[in-house]
């Protein structure tokens, strides 16, 4: 079963709020990415966690914190957000972070931010 | 440094026509990884293919075929006998030895739009 679930599918949140996108796996795999994706482009990578620790940020605001509770598991906390935070983000695991293994992507979640 | 070209921005075609979207990377890694993923308007993007770069084999899988050559650089998609549900976006992307944690670089993806 090579299943990734994100929720929510969608979120309106505004400036001032804190939100938090959760992603889930239960394929065994030890690496979980975040993405964000613009409209007609391709994702960009945020974050890499590998075996629960953050290997990667790819200089994310720290508007964005990510977490990793347990392998199955990663959330992204969102935290004044800007109007052009608004996205796709996209979650992803693979058997491990080396290049050779291909990513699962999850359905992702729509962020609008107001 | 790591680049791929999807010259392709969008493809138009009728139903049971054939189809090839095109992949140009490039890289100074001998060992590298090559993808194709896609992505139907639901959002998410759907693995198809993981080539590496010893692998010169081309690959078919149903109505899909892969043309793989280092040559030219390319790792080229055919759909054959297109259906309306291959409409989707359509990224290729790579993935160097060199980069410990998996770091994929899409090209900036193929529209492809099947009519019936």
């Amino acid at each position: 079963d090579t299943e990734v679930t994100q929720t929510p599918k969608h979120l309106v949140m505004g400036m001032t709020n804190k939100k938090s996108l959760k992603c889930e796996q239960h394929m065994g795999h030890r690496a979980m990415y975040w993405y964000k994706q613009k409209a007609k482009k391709p994702p960009e990578l945020m974050f890499v966690y590998s075996y629960e620790k953050l290997s990667i940020n790819e200089s994310v605001p720290s508007r964005f914190s990510p977490e990793c509770p347990n392998s199955s598991l990663l959330n992204l906390h969102l935290h004044a957000l800007q109007p052009e935070d608004s996205a796709l983000y996209l979650c992803a695991s693979s058997q491990e972070s080396g290049s050779s293994y291909e990513q699962y992507f999850g359905p992702g979640t729509r962020l609008t931010v107001t | 440094a790591q680049k791929v070209t999807q010259a392709q921005t969008e493809i138009s075609v009728v139903e049971k026509e054939d189809v090839t979207l095109d992949c140009v990377y490039e890289t100074r890694d001998t060992t590298y990884y090559l993808f194709w993923y896609k992505q139907p308007p639901s959002g998410e993007l759907v693995f198809l293919i993981r080539r590496n770069s010893f692998d010169e084999q081309n690959e078919i899988s149903g109505r899909y075929s892969w043309n793989f050559q280092k040559s030219t650089s390319s790792f080229n998609f055919t759909i054959t006998a297109s259906q309306v549900v291959d409409s989707a976006v359509y990224f290729c992307a790579l993935s160097e030895l060199g980069t410990s944690y998996g770091k994929l670089t899409f090209g900036q993806g193929t529209i492809l739009t099947v009519h019936p």
